[in-house]
């Protein structure tokens, strides 16, 4: 079973400020990660798969980086709408996927 | 636009079943393979089952295989979850969603509002 482990797992930040979240493998799975974003009471959305690719619609604000077993998602500047759990997922052991436990991302 | 509509969700007892549905709308749904995800209250997400666009490959968690069936009606643009020997455990939201591709990748690049599914007595 492969696990996903982010920290920290919560974030106080300013809006404008840049916030770097991390997700680490318990073993590698190469490219095989993506970061979706929930905010209260809403659906999961997408933001970055295949560790670094942005998805539909996703502002240039958001990017994705790391390999193996350790990856990052960065946002820029912090936008008010910004502030909300975000999860990585991975799907190396393809046909099942699992997801990290979250980080929230505050307002400080 | 596309949307992904849940429905079927509610309170059942322990050991019933239910059947969630998902109708898509704004796409062509049978092009791209789809998902079932979960939500416990207060908690992360879980992968629950994947089917591809023809239908014909499905995929499920440990923890419901042998309980639950995903299917698809090309016809109704619709995606189900057939849900049964439902445990206390399975209490969840329950997200509908669209694959990236044709063939599971388990990258969902849509999601609907959710259903909630409550296993109680």
């Amino acid at each position: 079973e492969i696990v996903l482990t982010q920290s920290p797992a919560t974030l106080s930040l300013s809006p404008g400020e840049r916030a770097t979240l991390s997700c680490r493998a318990s073993q590698s799975i190469s490219s095989y990660l993506a970061w979706y974003q929930q905010t209260p009471g809403q659906a999961p959305r997408l933001l970055i798969y295949s560790a670094s690719n942005r998805a539909t619609g996703i502002p240039a604000r958001f990017s994705g980086s790391g390999s193996g077993t350790d990856f990052t998602l960065t946002i820029s500047s912090l936008e008010p709408e910004d502030f909300a759990v975000y999860y990585c997922q991975q799907r190396s052991n393809w046909p099942s996927c699992s997801f990290g436990q979250g980080t929230k991302l505050e307002i400080k | 636009e596309v949307q992904l509509l849940e429905s079927g969700g509610g309170l059942v007892q322990p050991g019933g079943s239910l059947r969630l549905s998902c109708e898509a709308s704004g796409i062509t749904f049978h092009a791209y393979a789809a998902g079932w995800v979960r939500q416990a209250p207060g908690k992360g997400l879980e992968w629950v089952s994947s089917i591809s666009g023809s239908a014909i490959s499905t995929y499920y968690a440990d923890s419901v295989r042998g309980r639950f069936i995903i299917s698809r009606d090309k016809s109704k643009n619709t995606l189900y979850l057939q849900m049964n020997s439902l445990r206390a455990e399975d209490t969840a939201v329950y997200y509908c969603a669209k694959d990236l591709y044709y063939d599971s990748s388990t990258i969902f690049d849509y999601w609907g509002q959710g259903t909630l599914v409550t296993v109680s007595s």
